[in-house]
């Protein structure tokens, strides 16, 4: 089973601030990798898909990045809607999701 | 517009039983593959299970394999997830969700959810 660490746990940051996330693969994923957003009480929502490819109506300021075992999210300019948590998945070998960062307000 | 709802959730004893039900509406249900992502309170995310677009194919998670059964009924676009032998830590929201597809060829990301159904299983 391919794993997927997510750094840092929780990230503080201010609107304005640009957020970058960090998500580690125990083996290479190829660029078979996605991120999601989720807000409380919500269903996670698809962000990026294949490493750096936004989905449909994600804003530009969500940019995703990384091939094989390291790959970043991140948010040019944190808008108030964007505090949530943020989870990474692959698709190289069935799926499995990393564990989450929270993005808070600082 | 894309919707999935699930049903069926509750409550249940450990080793019961429970199944789980998806109507899906807004898109071309019989085109696409489907699946099943589980939280647990104030956990992460889990994949359960996939299934093909026309019911032929199906894979599982380890964690459920043997004990759950996903099967899907294209005329009602309707996706289920029958459960069985439940376990205290199958205690979770259960999202039905679409894979997404590029030129009919799944990408197995997940483009679309329900708000998920509760699964409780406790004593």
């Amino acid at each position: 089973e391919i794993v997927l660490t997510q750094s840092p746990a929780t990230l503080s940051l201010s609107p304005g601030e640009r957020a970058t996330l960090s998500c580690r693969a125990s083996q290479s994923v190829s660029s078979y990798l996605g991120w999601y957003q989720q807000k409380p009480g919500q269903a996670p929502r698809l962000l990026i898909y294949d490493a750096s490819n936004r989905a449909t109506g994600i804003p530009a300021r969500f940019s995703g990045s990384g091939s094989g075992t390291d790959f970043t999210l991140t948010i040019s300019s944190l808008e108030p809607e964007d505090f949530a948590i943020y989870y990474c998945q692959q698709r190289s070998n069935w799926i499995t999701f990393g564990q989450g960062t929270r993005l808070e307000i600082k | 517009e894309v919707q999935l709802v699930e049903s069926g959730g509750g409550l249940v004893q450990p080793g019961g039983s429970l199944r789980l039900s998806c109507a899906a509406s807004g898109f071309t249900f019989r085109s696409y593959w489907m699946t099943w992502v589980r939280q647990a309170p104030g956990k992460g995310l889990e994949w359960v299970a996939n299934i093909k677009q026309d019911g032929t194919d199906k894979y599982y998670g380890d964690s459920v394999k043997g004990r759950f059964t996903v099967s899907r009924d294209n005329a009602k676009n309707s996706l289920f997830l029958q459960m069985n032998s439940l376990r205290d830590e199958d205690t979770a929201v259960y999202y039905c969700t679409r894979v997404s597809s590029v030129a009919a060829t799944p990408q197995y990301y997940f483009d679309f959810w329900g708000q998920g159904t509760l699964v409780t299983v406790s004593s």
